[in-house]
């Protein structure tokens, strides 16, 4: 149970172009999903956080009409990165929230999205 | 800097037992979690521990919790090959997860 999928796995984009990445949690409705960025060696940074129905709420230092994300519904969130540019490459990674009375909210995570922009 | 904090490296023989320490500086948070990341791959969610434990064991893990010194371990017993990875531990502040760096985990034959 509680697994989460991202699509594409990896991609490669020519500088300029806008690149669209899905998340989807298979066995559970999600009441919030996340999405971070990972650079080499480093940790996750969060960059927003989403409910169905509502706008992101994006961290300090995250430009939102960069990054726009959609959740349109409870297993499906996207995340597109428009105008990518070279400083935009790194591994996108998003996870999905369950909620249950044991654990509280516990985030389960895609697999990730490795974006190489040339 | 960072809330929460890891060693970055760890080498341990094969069969030995690996101990991953981690701070963090929340004392309000409610759950704290170990993930488990391989390369190339997302973070799977190993283990995790309420704030009002003091230890939980599952299998070959078992987690401690000084609440007083906001210090939390895993320890993996029988390391094998295949727990090569990198590990996170993050503490809950709120909704949201705060991730300590990452401990690299080794395992040598």
């Amino acid at each position: 149970g509680a697994v989460v999928s991202q699509h594409p796995s990896w991609v490669i984009c020519k500088s300029g172009t806008s690149v669209k990445i899905e998340c989807r949690s298979l066995d559970f409705q999600a009441t919030t999903m996340f999405w971070y960025r990972q650079f080499p060696k480093q940790s996750l940074m969060l960059m927003a956080t989403s409910n169905e129905g509502s706008k992101a709420t994006y961290e300090q230092g995250v430009e939102k009409d960069k990054f726009l994300i959609n959740h349109a519904s409870l297993t499906l969130s996207t995340l597109t990165v428009t105008s990518a540019h070279p400083e935009d490459s790194s591994f996108y990674i998003c996870s999905a929230g369950q909620r249950t009375a044991r654990r509280g909210e516990t985030q389960y995570f895609g697999p990730g999205t490795r974006l190489l922009v040339l | 800097g960072e809330d929460v904090e890891q060693s970055l490296f760890l080498s341990v023989r094969e069969g030995d037992s690996s101990v991953i320490n981690c701070t963090y500086t929340d004392s309000s948070s409610t759950y704290l979690y170990w993930y488990k990341q391989e390369p190339g791959a997302g973070l799977q969610l190993l283990t995790y521990i309420f704030s009002n434990m003091d230890m939980k064991q599952d299998q070959r893990l078992t987690v401690l919790l000084n609440k007083k010194d906001k210090h939390l371990s895993l320890r993996i017993a029988d390391t094998q090959t295949g727990d090569s990875a990198i590990y996170f531990c993050a503490e809950s502040m709120g909704y949201k997860l705060s991730f300590g760096a990452g401990t690299t985990v080794t395992v040598r034959a």
